[in-house]
């Protein structure tokens, strides 16, 4: 069956560490890979963007990568700040289909 | 905030009564989408719109009932809704449907409370 799994429901690293998490599937075949941010209460706001031909994207300290043979996307926070904790979706894109959201990771950055 | 609004951003409601959620988007979006999301679960996705014409029902019960009048408006009417749709409900739109490289833009959310 088709399964979107985000690495944990829950994430906690010190001020200034880099954040990972991670984005598995299963039974997809994904032509884009989407990343979001979710506050508590309020709607998904889009990040990233990331083709299945792309391995590498950047975006200030934001930093996504794409591995279709591990069916994997890894969504790096460097110089994580407290102002980053919040939950984070990864969404795919199949071609002719609509997106699939994961269960997202909820990060918390410690002062 | 996003070009996509939502009212009312919170609603209680009882089993019986009747209640519309609306959703406008500004940015001259073709597609137009409703999300339900529960505690501890993925987004799920209930209704899409494009140009005005509804192209999925991802098997919503009846008693949600979606009606979009023009591109930049949609609507979820609710009625003899049951404790188990409390959540929050989310509208998106999209340039297109069926674009992988689109972004999707949400709106804030209706976070609904039936009791």
């Amino acid at each position: 069956s088709q399964k979107i799994e985000q690495n944990s429901e829950a994430l906690n690293i010190q001020e200034g560490k880099t954040a990972t998490l991670t984005c598995n599937y299963t039974n997809y075949s994904p032509a884009y890979l989407q990343w979001y941010r979710q506050d508590p209460g309020r709607g998904p706001v889009f990040l990233l963007l990331i083709r299945e031909n792309e391995k590498e994207k950047r975006k200030e300290r934001l930093k996504v990568t794409f591995d279709t043979t591990l069916k994997q996307s890894l969504f790096h926070i460097t110089a994580s700040q407290p102002a980053d904790s919040a939950t984070y979706l990864c969404a795919l894109a199949v071609y002719g289909q609509n997106f699939v959201f994961g269960p997202g990771t909820r990060l918390s950055v410690l002062p | 905030e996003t070009g996509v609004t939502q009212t009312p951003r919170h609603l209680v409601m009882g089993m019986t009564n009747k209640k519309s959620l609306k959703c406008e988007q500004h940015l001259g979006h073709n597609a137009m989408y409703w999300y339900k999301q529960s505690a501890k679960k993925p987004l799920e996705l209930m209704f899409v719109y494009s140009l005005e014409e509804r192209v999925e029902n991802n098997s919503v019960p009846s008693r949600f009932s979606p009606e979009c009048p023009n591109s930049s408006h949609l609507f979820l009417h609710l009625h003899t809704l049951q404790p188990e749709d409390s959540a929050l409900y989310l509208c998106a739109s999209s340039q297109e449907r069926l674009a992988g490289a689109d972004t999707q833009y949400f709106g804030p959310g209706t976070r609904l409370t039936v009791l």
